[in-house]
This record gives C-alpha cells, structure tokens and sequence, in this order.
C-alpha cells in the first residue's frame, strides 16, 4: 500500500555536524515531498518541500534531496544546532481540486549532542 | 497573530463520556483537518473539510464527528470515549489546493486521555 517511512527512529549528532535524515516512500503520484518540525509539546512546524519534479531544494542551513528512482527523500541540516533537537518527519502531499492530502511519516528523533 | 488555536490543551475523560475538541484558525483558511498523533505511529488524519459545509473522512474516522459551520472553526467530536482514542490531537489548516499552498499550519494540540 500507499506509505510513507522513515529509515531511523533515532539520530544522535555533535553540535556543529552536519545532520542526514532520511525517509522513503512509495506513492508515485505525489506532488510534493514535505518535511516538519515538532518540537516537545508543540505541533509540527513545516520546514521545506519540494516538487516531485525536482532533485534538490536548499534553505536555510537545510537541504532537501530527491532520488525519484529509489523513491527515497532526505532533509540534510548544516552545521546542527542544539535548537534543531525535535523530532523530524517527512510527508508526502497530493494536490487535489478538493484540497492538499498530507501522509506523514513516522517521524526521526533528532538529539544534539553537545 | 494567532494562527492555529486548539483547546483544551489537556484532557481528561471517562470511557463512554462525549467531548469537543476546539479549533479555530484566523488566517481564513479554506482546509481544516485533524490529525492524531500516537508513538510510533506519525499523525494521521481523523477528518478534513476543503470549506465551510463540507466535510470529508480521513484515515481514520471511526468514533469522532466534525462540522464546518464557519471558516474560522471546526470542532472534533468524540461521542464515546474509548481508551483507544487517548492520544495527542492537532488540528491544522492550510490554502486550499494550489502548487504553493503546501505549508500547513499546526496547533498547539491536545492530550486526550480515556481512562
């Protein structure tokens, strides 16, 4: 069926390296690739998408990779932070005439290390 | 600005008992939907409503009802509580459809347990 994964549950990192997560998917049909934020005791907070006919977004100290043929989705976070501690999901959006269908992921558990 | 509001932020219920939860959202919003929240599993979405009169099941509907009587709200009901129903709750809203209205805005959620 129709899913959205995540390789990790867990990802310890020092303060200052870079950070890789990563996730899979198996819908074709998707329109957007998403990734969010949640931080303990908050809702998700979006960080950045990206099209599904595109292979790279960046932002802010963060960058999105797309690799369609393995159908596998990473969020790359430059020199990490102890403010990027939160739990980090992917999500898979299909635009549709009746609104945008969000499938999260389970979520990858980010700790900073000092 | 407030964006997404959700209340209560905590509570507390007995099996059998009925509920709403609160949300509301100032930035007019066309889409509104739920999600619950369970360890391990991700959210995953109860209802969602692309306007005011229109409603429409998610993932995983059984046990709770909505209206969209406004634009700005869109309360989630719980007729029976059931301890398979304690979890974490958000509700969150976006434009509706369009390539650049992919940024859904979350609430702050709620903590729901059945006991």
């Amino acid at each position: 069926g129709e899913s959205v994964g995540l390789h990790l549950p867990t990802l310890s990192v020092q303060e200052g390296d870079n950070s890789i997560i990563n996730c899979a998917y198996s819908n074709s049909a998707s329109d957007y690739f998403i990734w969010y934020k949640q931080e303990s005791g908050k809702g998700p907070q979006f960080i950045i998408d990206i099209r599904s006919n595109m292979d790279k977004r960046q932002g802010q100290r963060v960058t999105v990779l797309l690799n369609k043929t393995v159908k596998h989705l990473s969020l790359q976070i430059a020199a990490t932070q102890p403010g990027d501690s939160a739990v980090y999901f992917c999500a898979e959006i299909i635009l549709t005439g009746g609104g945008n269908k969000l499938t999260f992921g389970t979520g990858t558990q980010l700790k900073v290390e000092l | 600005n407030a964006g997404v509001t959700q209340t209560p932020k905590f509570q507390v219920l007995k099996t059998g008992q009925s509920m709403t939860l609160q949300c509301a959202q100032d930035m007019n919003h066309e889409y509104m939907s739920w999600y619950r929240q369970d360890p391990g599993m991700g959210l995953r979405l109860i209802h969602y409503s692309v306007g005011a009169g229109i409603t429409d099941q998610g993932e995983v509907p059984n046990g709770y009802n909505v209206s969209r009587s406004t634009t700005e709200d869109f309360p989630l009901r719980l007729l029976s509580a059931a301890p398979s129903q304690t979890s974490v709750y958000f509700c969150a809203s976006n434009r509706r459809g369009g390539v650049t209205d992919t940024e859904a805005f979350f609430g702050q959620g709620t903590r729901l347990t059945v006991v």
